[in-house]
């Protein structure tokens, strides 16, 4: 099936600085999730993206999908201590409802 | 409260021995899956669920077996063949694929040790 890679797989960030991490495969992808597990925690929906180009914000984060529909990113602009967890990408298919994840980017912050 | 739920939230089983995992949601969702997350690893499908009485493996499937006997329950049966069992386990349940509404609710997961 389609699998999609992330990178980077950690990513230590001093508190204040930005940073972005990304989800890509070698397939149109028909959707992309992004989800946050906190350390001890489940994995919690933040967004999803299903148009070409599109771009969403929440806050200081913001969510990209590519024109040709294979990456994404999630740019986290002053990153704060509650940003601390570990950020995953997801997507579902076109016509079933696999549901699968990449690895994730675990982000740690420096106070 | 609408929402999924797993249970234990820790399960101990000695080594040969089958354990199921149950998991219930009262989000009337279609779909139902399970993952298995390692420490510092992704999310694993293990089997997902579209409708009742169906199911579909995922990438790990061995050593696995579910059931679908109601919308709201998809119980999952961790077998003396699973090789490493010692796992964090979640269950997940969306509405629909595809399009809108895709979106996956989580349990608070079980995590499992096998002695």
């Amino acid at each position: 099936g389609q699998q999609v890679m992330q990178i980077p797989q950690y990513q230590h960030v001093q508190e204040g600085e930005d940073f972005t991490t990304y989800c890509n495969s070698s397939t149109t992808l028909s959707n992309i999730q992004w989800y946050k597990q906190r350390p001890g925690g489940h994995p919690v929906f933040l967004i999803q993206l299903v148009k070409s180009g599109e771009v969403k914000k929440q806050k200081r984060l913001t969510f990209q999908f590519g024109e040709a529909k294979k990456n994404s990113s999630l740019h986290i602009t002053a990153t704060q201590t509650t940003d601390v967890g570990t950020y995953f990408c997801a997507h579902s298919g076109a016509n079933d409802y696999k549901l699968s994840f990449g690895a994730g980017t675990t982000v740690t912050v420096r106070a | 409260d609408g929402g999924i739920t797993q249970s234990p939230k820790y399960l101990f089983r000695k080594e040969g021995q089958n354990v199921t995992l149950s998991c219930e949601q009262n989000l009337n969702h279609d779909a139902m899956y399970w993952y298995r997350q390692d420490p510092g690893q992704g999310l694993r499908l293990i089997y997902y669920s579209q409708i009742v009485n169906d199911f579909q493996k995922g990438d790990i499937a061995e050593g696995y077996s579910v059931s679908r006997e109601k919308k709201e329950s998809f119980p999952l049966t961790v077998t003396s063949a699973q090789k490493n069992p010692t796992a964090f386990y979640l269950c997940a349940s969306s509405m629909s694929f595809g399009g809108e509404n895709t979106e996956a609710f989580f349990g608070q997961g079980t995590r499992l040790t096998v002695v």
